[in-house]
């Protein structure tokens, strides 16, 4: 099945730097990567997610790359600020004769400090 | 339009307890999921559901059942609780282009 490596597992940085956190996925029929940003005991939201038939996407701060050849990608938020402090998981798609789900990653702690 | 409901949204119970988990959703989707999260280990899939009248095992089924009793309604059973259980679990739907919605979570814990 999916297994979905996410690293760090903590950030620290100073507001207005940036912040990269990268996955790695193992099935190679995935073809959906979302990120979700979980505030302090609330549900996690959909911040950004990118399909196999595109290298990058783009929203304002944030941007997803996707490297299908070695499986991996990468969540990139630039001039960060107090409030994208946050835990961010990364998913990968999998599918089979059931239907389609999610296996996330661990999750990566980012801290934003001013 | 409420997006995707759970009760209750906290829970305490003893070892051996059973308890079931509801999860509807009004987005007329047809494919749910319930997860659990711990801290440093993410959301692990428990059993999910392609459509009414389907259900399959995630990463982590040992110990749950699940019902879909219709297109809203997804339901998560613990026949008998342990503490190896207490966490936090979500449910969740998967939209038309592939995104999934989830809901506020039930914080379960086992005594």
């Amino acid at each position: 099945g999916e297994n979905v490596e996410q690293h760090p597992s903590t950030l620290s940085v100073q507001e207005g730097d940036s912040a990269v956190i990268k996955c790695t996925y193992s099935d190679s029929a995935s073809n959906y990567f979302p990120w979700y940003k979980q505030e302090l005991g609330k549900r996690p939201q959909l911040i950004i997610d990118i399909r196999s038939n595109v290298g990058e996407k783009k929203d304002q701060r944030i941007a997803v790359t996707l490297n299908k050849t070695a499986k991996h990608f990468s969540l990139h938020i630039t001039e960060t600020q107090p409030e994208d402090s946050a835990v961010y998981f990364c998913a990968a798609s999998m599918r089979n004769q059931a239907g389609t789900a999610l296996i996330f990653g661990k999750g990566t702690t980012l801290s934003v400090s001013s | 339009n409420a997006g995707v409901t759970q009760t209750p949204k906290f829970q305490v119970l003893k070892t051996g307890q059973s308890m079931t988990l509801q999860c509807a959703q009004d987005m007329n989707h047809n494919s749910m999921y319930w997860y659990r999260q711990d801290p440093g280990m993410g959301l692990r899939l428990i059993y999910y559901s392609a459509s009414e009248g389907t259900t399959d095992k995630g990463e982590v089924p040992n110990g749950y059942n699940v019902s879909r009793l219709n297109k809203r309604e997804f339901s998560l059973r613990l026949e008998s609780a342990a503490p190896s259980q207490t966490s936090v679990y979500f449910c969740a739907s998967r939209g038309p282009i592939n995104e999934q919605f989830f809901g506020p979570g039930t914080r379960l814990t086992v005594l």
